[in-house]
């Protein structure tokens, strides 16, 4: 099972939105409504920020949205803060019965 | 609160055998199916294997297919994942994670233990 492919790095000044891909198949993202994103802050333990493709869990900041077109899901963080700044992972299920991960996108925030 | 703790992470050498332990608190741990999830030194997260809340079904990924065993214990609220035929590429932290109740991702995570495979 290949990782979901995202862009290695994504920057932004505070204030503007950035969006990261995450381009899967039609045996995972295509094929499911079940992509999720989650933040790494550097030597922390993951945190779920989105799941279900869009939703967001109790306590995430509304300025996380999430979205999926065909095999591509995105995760789109308006009014960028210094505290954004993370490695971030998508995640889908598969046709297989299992999980797979994106490659993770380190977001700056300059 | 959920908390998650991994324990059991050790250096072992090639070939050799570790078994991991993740004690649950503060949620019905066997109304849960778990997670564990992997991530080598520097690099991305990798899902290793999931289990259900009964313990079954039970999932693996092709990298430790036939060498990990996923397991879980609901009267000790644990999980355990028994590693064997250790390789040099499963050197990696290994987080324990707690999958959503009615929703399909990783809602709660441990804080990782070390696996180290080195002679």
């Amino acid at each position: 099972q290949s990782a979901l492919t995202q862009p290695a790095s994504v920057s932004g000044s505070p204030g503007q939105s950035i969006t990261i891909s995450c381009t899967g198949t039609s045996s995972d993202v295509g094929y499911y409504n079940f992509v999720s994103w989650y933040q790494q802050q550097q030597g922390k333990a993951p945190k779920l920020m989105i799941y279900e493709v869009s939703n967001r869990p109790s306590g995430v900041s509304n300025r996380f949205s999430g979205s999926k077109s065909g095999n591509t899901a995105s995760l789109t963080i308006s009014g960028l803060q210094a505290e954004d700044e993370a490695d971030y992972y998508c995640s889908s299920y598969t046709r297989r019965s299992t999980y797979v991960f994106g490659t993770g996108t380190k977001v700056t925030v300059l | 609160q959920v908390q998650l703790v991994e324990s059991g992470g050790d250096l072992v050498e090639p070939g050799g055998s570790l078994r991991l332990s993740c004690a649950a608190s503060g949620f019905t741990f066997s109304g849960y199916s778990m997670t564990w999830v992997r991530q080598a030194p520097g690099k991305g997260l990798e899902w290793v294997a999931h289990i259900g809340s009964s313990g079954s079904p039970m999932n693996y990924a092709d990298s430790v297919e036939g060498r990990f065993t996923i397991s879980r214990d609901n009267a000790k609220n644990s999980l355990y994942l028994q590693m064997n035929s250790l390789r040099a590429e499963d050197t990696a932290v290994y987080y324990c994670a707690r999958d959503g109740s009615a929703t399909v991702d990783f809602d709660s995570w441990g804080q990782g233990t070390l696996v180290t495979v080195s002679s």
